[in-house]
């Protein structure tokens, strides 16, 4: 079946660790997304890639980095920089036959300790 | 700036009807979307408009002015499993970017 593929669903770390997190599709999707959402919060986008080797910064990219080595794969890195990284973080793609709506991944929560 | 306003809690019964209302006031402006979403899940898609007036699909109906900025999604027929958070989103121009608004917190009771 097609779809989008996060992983884990739930994720721990100690504070000043690296972590990254997975996202695959295979809609052969050219766009993907990376949101976070935080308690009573709506979607903010962190990073987005309209095509593979190429992304572009969202409204919070701090602390953030990510790669679009291949166009199934667009792992999201949460770095030591990002102040406040616990939350629910998203990923979603875009294309196809409805090239303006959005799919998302089961979503992975990140709490870092 | 981009600014999405919705309300932040609704309760409604079973059976009844609920319409929920989305404000917007974006650079740009594509398409708006309503998502549902339980709690701790991925969003699933509910409507796109892109043209003025009334899509109906089902038990879910969603409106949408562009001249006024606004929209609004009617729920017909409440269930229990309605209860849920409704995001409104707008895609800006090109369709590359989506801003959500914060959503609104649906509480369906018996």
């Amino acid at each position: 079946d097609g779809g989008i593929t996060q992983s884990p669903k739930y994720l721990f770390r100690k504070e000043g660790q690296n972590v990254t997190l997975s996202c695959e599709q295979n809609l052969n999707h050219d766009a993907m997304y990376w949101y976070r959402q935080d308690p009573g919060q709506g979607l903010r986008l962190i990073y987005y890639s309209q095509i593979v080797n190429d992304f572009q910064k969202g409204d919070i990219a701090e602390g953030y980095s990510v790669s679009r080595e291949k166009k199934e794969s667009f792992p999201l890195t949460v770095t030591s920089a990002q102040k406040n990284p616990t939350a629910f973080y998203l990923c979603a793609s875009r294309g196809g036959l409805n090239p303006n709506e959005q799919f998302f991944g089961p979503g992975t929560r990140l709490t870092v300790l | 700036g981009q600014n999405i306003d919705q309300p932040t809690e609704m309760t409604a019964t079973e059976g009844a009807i609920v319409q929920i209302n989305c404000t917007y006031q974006t650079s740009g402006f594509n398409g708006l979307f309503w998502y549902q979403q339980h709690a701790g899940e991925a969003p699933t898609f509910l409507s796109y408009n892109v043209l003025d007036g009334l899509e109906e699909k089902g038990r879910f109906s969603s409106f949408l002015s562009r001249s006024k900025g606004y929209s609004y999604l009617l729920l017909k027929e409440l269930q229990m499993k309605d209860s849920a958070s409704y995001l409104c989103a707008v895609t800006l121009d090109g369709g590359f970017k989506t801003i959500f608004g914060a959503g609104t917190r649906l509480f369906v009771k018996a």
